[in-house]
């Protein structure tokens, strides 16, 4: 079984609707991260999360929430979604118990939205 | 302007090949990262070094701090070394494991 694991991992849908994305992990890493990638950008921070009780702004922050369940579990959600959402979207986990740690990404949630 | 710069952005090779692909950065870093995304789409961390070089297998990276550059080899390349290699670095202003990534290095390898 995958150590993260994104779900759905394909997802089409239309502008309006509300859309959560899932991510949970069996490393027991404390940090977790949501990331989108567009075709010729680098992958950019949506939310990252520290512990439970830590929730932080990434780059490109508006028009989405998270919630982080519990530490295994970090959703991202579209309140409303709009086409220029449609992206491939990475939850990673990193272990806090030393600066600079390697992350770990999930398969990616391929999400257009109509 | 990203801050982090990869060249090429694709490059073909035949197989046996050695290839280099670059990372150049604008700021001090704590930590650089190279990664490989598969065609499928999945992202794996390949190395993470703040100083010198590390080697896994044919894969070689270096990083000069003083230039603010790394550089990933793949030495005897294969077909199975296709995929997109993405530099990320970690900057000294950042806080925690934060990663500001390059637009990636997409490398075929051809029979």
């Amino acid at each position: 079984d995958a150590d993260v694991t994104q779900t759905p991992r394909n997802r089409i849908t239309k502008t309006g609707k509300r859309i959560m994305l899932e991510c949970s992990q069996t490393k027991g890493h404390d940090r977790m991260y949501w990331y989108r990638q567009d075709p010729g950008l680098g992958l950019r921070l949506i939310y990252y999360s520290f512990d439970v009780k830590d929730i932080n702004k990434g780059e490109i922050s508006d028009g989405y929430s998270v919630s982080r369940q519990a530490q295994a579990k970090f959703s991202l959600s579209l309140e409303s979604a709009i086409p220029n959402q449609t992206a491939l979207y990475f939850c990673a986990t990193s272990d806090a118990t030393e600066r600079n740690q390697p992350q770990h990404f999930g398969d990616g949630t391929r999400l257009s939205i109509l | 302007k990203n801050e982090v710069e990869q060249s090429p952005q694709n490059l073909t090779a035949q197989e046996g090949e050695f290839i280099t692909i670059n990372c150049s950065y604008s700021v001090g870093i704590s930590a650089l990262h190279w990664l490989q995304q598969h065609p499928g789409g999945g992202i794996v961390s390949l190395f993470m070094l703040s100083s010198g070089k590390k080697k896994h297998g044919r894969l070689i990276a270096t990083i000069n701090i003083q230039e603010k550059h790394s550089s990933l080899h793949i030495t005897a390349s294969h077909p199975r070394d296709s995929a997109v290699y993405i530099c990320a670095v970690a900057y000294k202003k950042s806080s925690g494991d934060k990663l500001t990534f390059g637009t990636g290095t997409r490398l075929a390898v051809r029979p």
